[in-house]
């Protein structure tokens, strides 16, 4: 079945380094979404990308989807306290459901 | 417009006893799923639920089942539970490809 994988596993930045975080799935994706989980809370959705090679920006986060829609990337710039947390990428299930299947997620730990 | 809501949101359990879990979703929302969160394992999904009937089924064993009903509320429940249920359990509701979580229900089995 579909797997998304997400590297790395855990991020240690000082606050104002850049971080990425990169999503491959083993087969082409419809779309691709991006959610936020901070410590101790639930799921946040950021962000969805559907078409190929798209990049969408919100304030400091950069998201793109491939030219095959098999990848995807998170960028932070100047990475801030209030950044920290997991962010999981997620692939619908394969069969055309809406039920996003996760990657293991990657933990951002800011240092001040 | 009132989040997702699930409870209770901490349970202590002994092996080999059931659990039951609640999710109340957003209003408007019929679809409702559901996701073990581990350490070790991230997210994993259990089963969506759309009207009344489940849509899709994750690897999970039969111990684990659900319900939804006429509301579009879900239920969960663990039977036999082992020491390797323990977990976060999410619920997401949806009205379209967004999922909204609720807080969680942590399952301790001791």
């Amino acid at each position: 079945g579909q797997q998304v994988m997400q590297i790395p596993q855990y991020q240690h930045v000082q606050e104002g380094e850049d971080f990425t975080t990169y999503c491959n799935s083993s087969t082409t994706l419809s779309n691709i979404q991006w959610y936020k989980q901070r410590p101790g809370g639930h799921p946040v959705f950021l962000i969805q990308l559907v078409k190929s090679g798209e990049v969408k920006k919100q304030k400091r986060l950069t998201f793109q989807f491939g030219e095959a829609k098999k990848n995807s990337s998170l960028h932070i710039t100047a990475t801030q306290t209030t950044d920290v947390g997991t962010y999981f990428c997620a692939g619908p299930k394969t069969g055309g459901s809406y039920i996003p299947t996760f990657g293991r997620g990657t933990s951002l730990i800011v240092h001040p | 417009k009132a989040g997702v809501t699930q409870t209770p949101r901490y349970l202590i359990k002994t092996r080999g006893q059931q659990v039951t879990l609640s999710c109340s979703p957003i209003s408007g929302h019929r679809s409702v799923s559901w996701y073990q969160q581990t350490p070790g394992q991230g997210l994993q999904f259990l089963f969506e639920y759309f009207s009344e009937t489940q849509r899709n089924k994750g690897n999970f064993p039969g111990r684990f089942s659900g319900r939804q009903f006429s509301n579009s509320r879900s239920e969960m429940n663990v039977s036999t539970l082992e020491l390797g249920d323990s977990a976060l359990y999410l619920c997401a509701s949806r009205g379209g490809p967004e999922a909204f979580f609720g807080q969680g229900t942590r399952l301790t089995v001791v």
